[in-house]
Formats: structure tokens, C-alpha cells, sequence
């Protein structure tokens, strides 16, 4: 079965330094992965996604995330954070074709301090 | 344009009185889902429906219910809620799974 763990249930950074979420996937075959944010009381919107083209994602917000097989890692990243980055951040997999279930990790909660 | 679009935001029933929560879309897509979010947790699957298939998890509990009229409509009972039923539930819609799910806003459930 397919798990998602995600490193850091908070992470919290200065506004304008380096945002790194980890995320980590086990899996024998390289399944999808994404990256979902949630601002309170929302639902999830997507903010890139990976499926076995290029292995740095590019999304939205500035956000970037790098497939690592070697690591079966998808850490998602961000050069500089900006105060309405803060929200909660879901890494999330899914196995491939046929497989009707996204596992999503934990979450992890960004805090940006001013 | 919201796209998946949940009714109510907010839903506070009675113990143990039934409910219904609403999820409607304008994608088209085949796959709709059903998650439900308890505070400071991952969304968990319930059951989704490819089409008119219907597919419940094996740990969904058989409080909870589905139906999907159509394409576009699809709502989620829960017959007899308690007070461990109270979440976020999460409605999403892909065209296939391994395709970008789209989100609605969520109905908060509270159960007092």
C-alpha cells in the first residue's frame, strides 16, 4: 500500500527566507505525486503535480518540487516565502492508472513570521 | 468561477438526526469523491464514484452513505451522526484519478 509521510507537522520561516516542505513517498513503482495547499476553512487547491515528465515541477505561487527517485522523495519549495504563503501544506500520491485513491500525508502547517 | 461547489459551508445537526451534504459540478468529470478532514488531520476517502460505479472504502463505516443522480450531483448522507462525525467534508471531481482532483470549499459539520 501506497504512504506519504511528511516531515515537520510546522514548519515556520521569516518572510522573504527559504520554504522547504518535506515529502516522502514509499513505493516500488514511481507513482503520481502533488502538492495541495488548504487556507483555513477551505478546500485543496493544487499547487503542482508530478507525473514521470520532467522531475522539477514548476507550480503555481512560486512553488517548486523536485522528484527524487533515488530518495523516493517530492519536496516542494519556494525561494522565498511571503506572508500569504501561511496554510496548511498536503503532499499527496496517487499509484497510477487504475488506482482511484490519492494518499495524502499528514500536512504540514507553514508559518511565515514578519 | 467556482467549479465544485459545496452546500452547505457550514451544517450543524443533531446527534443521531440524518443529513445530507451536497456536491454539485461543472467539469464533467467522471470521478467524484467523497474525503472527510478531521481537525489537524489528512482528508481520508470515503467512497468516490466513476460514473455511476460506486467504490467505498473498506473502512468507511456504514453510517455513511452516497448517491450520484447524475453526472453532475452528488450527495453524501450520514444517517445517524455522532459526535465523531463532526468534520470538513471534502467533495472533489477528476476526470481521472491520476489527474488533478478539483476541490470544493468544504462543509464543516458540527454535531451537538
Amino acid at each position: 500500500a501506497q504512504s506519504v509521510t511528511q516531515l515537520g507537522s510546522h514548519v515556520s520561516v521569516s518572510e522573504g527566507a527559504l520554504v522547504l516542505l518535506r515529502c516522502n513517498y514509499s513505493s516500488s513503482v514511481p507513482p503520481y505525486l502533488f502538492w495541495y495547499v488548504q487556507y483555513p476553512n477551505q478546500g485543496l487547491q493544487l499547487l503542482l503535480k508530478y507525473t514521470s515528465a520532467a522531475t522539477l515541477v514548476k507550480g503555481i505561487n512560486g512553488f517548486e518540487a523536485e522528484f527524487k527517485k533515488s530518495e523516493t522523495s517530492f519536496h516542494l519549495t519556494k525561494p522565498s516565502a511571503h506572508m500569504s504563503d501561511a496554510a496548511e501544506y498536503f503532499c499527496a500520491a496517487a499509484a497510477g492508472a487504475g488506482s482511484y485513491q490519492l494518499t495524502f500525508g499528514k500536512g504540514t502547517k507553514l508559518s511565515v513570521i514578519p | 468561477d467556482a467549479m465544485v461547489i459545496q452546500n452547505p459551508r457550514y451544517q450543524v445537526t443533531q446527534f443521531g438526526k440524518p443529513v445530507t451534504l451536497s456536491c454539485s459540478q461543472t467539469l464533467n468529470h467522471n470521478v467524484m469523491y467523497w474525503y472527510q478532514q478531521k481537525s489537524s488531520q489528512a482528508p481520508k476517502l470515503l467512497f468516490h464514484y466513476y460514473d455511476k460505479d460506486f467504490n467505498n472504502e473498506a473502512d468507511t463505516p456504514d453510517n455513511f452513505q452516497s448517491r450520484r443522480p447524475n453526472t453532475s450531483f452528488c450527495f453524501l448522507d450520514i444517517r445517524s451522526p455522532g459526535l465523531g462525525d463532526a468534520a470538513m467534508y471534502l467533495c472533489a471531481t477528476s476526470r481521472k484519478v491520476t489527474d488533478e482532483a478539483f476541490f470544493g470549499q468544504g462543509t464543516r459539520l458540527t454535531v451537538v
